[in-house]
């Protein structure tokens, strides 16, 4: 079964303090990967998409990379208007439909 | 930049009423897809359109119906809303390019509460 995980849930930290957020996925071959910014009571924002394995992708503070298992969104020196919920979704080679993570909720503190 | 708007931000309905949601987008776009988003289960595909007057179910259409009259309007229906129904609803659109892998643009939502 096709499959998106990201951990952690949630995930507090010092403006500065650079982190990880991870997607791990189990898909019937892997046509996309899309990471999306979403703000509370908002939709959610479109920010990169990533084809194959050792592909990396940057924006700002941002930047996204690709194994044949999994994404990593890392995030360099975090501000305060970094924090949102960052959404991982998933196309496989079966159809067009997105699989879609639960997300991870990052919370920066001044 | 692509534009998705939806007609009501936030919308409180009473059980068994009929609702309507609408959404627009200026871009365009083939594909035009509902999703309902509930905390700590990400978004779920209720239906989806690729043409005029087309449509696909999602992974749960049940108690939802879908009309595409026209390339940039794509509403949802709740024939008889119930308190399970109770979600953000969320639009979107994508452009189709055959074999290739698009993103999706999202509207900001629609919070409706059924009581």
């Amino acid at each position: 079964e096709d499959q998106v995980t990201q951990s952690p849930e949630a995930l507090r930290l010092q403006e500065g303090e650079s982190s990880s957020l991870n997607c791990s996925y189990t898909v019937s071959g892997l046509r996309g990967l899309f990471w999306y910014r979403q703000d509370p009571g908002k939709g959610p924002e479109f920010l990169f998409t990533l084809y194959s394995a050792g592909e990396e992708k940057e924006k700002e503070r941002l930047k996204a990379t690709l194994t044949k298992k999994e994404s990593f969104l890392h995030i360099t020196a975090p501000k305060p208007e970094d924090s949102a919920t960052y959404l991982c979704a998933v196309q496989a080679n079966s159809n067009y439909q997105l699989i879609w993570g639960a997300g991870t909720k990052l919370i920066i503190k001044p | 930049d692509v534009k998705v708007t939806q007609s009501s931000r936030y919308l409180v309905k009473r059980t068994g009423e009929k609702v309507f949601l609408e959404c627009v987008q200026d871009m365009d776009h083939e594909n035009m897809f509902w999703y309902r988003q509930d905390p700590g289960l990400g978004l779920r595909l209720i239906y989806f359109s690729y043409d005029v007057k087309m449509k696909e179910k999602g992974d749960i259409p049940e108690g939802y119906s879908v009309s595409r009259e026209k390339k940039e309007r794509f509403s949802l229906i709740l024939e008889s809303a119930s308190t399970n129904q109770t979600s953000m609803y969320l639009c979107a659109s994508s452009s189709y390019t055959r074999g290739a892998t698009v993103e999706q643009y999202f509207g900001p939502g629609t919070r409706l509460t059924v009581t």
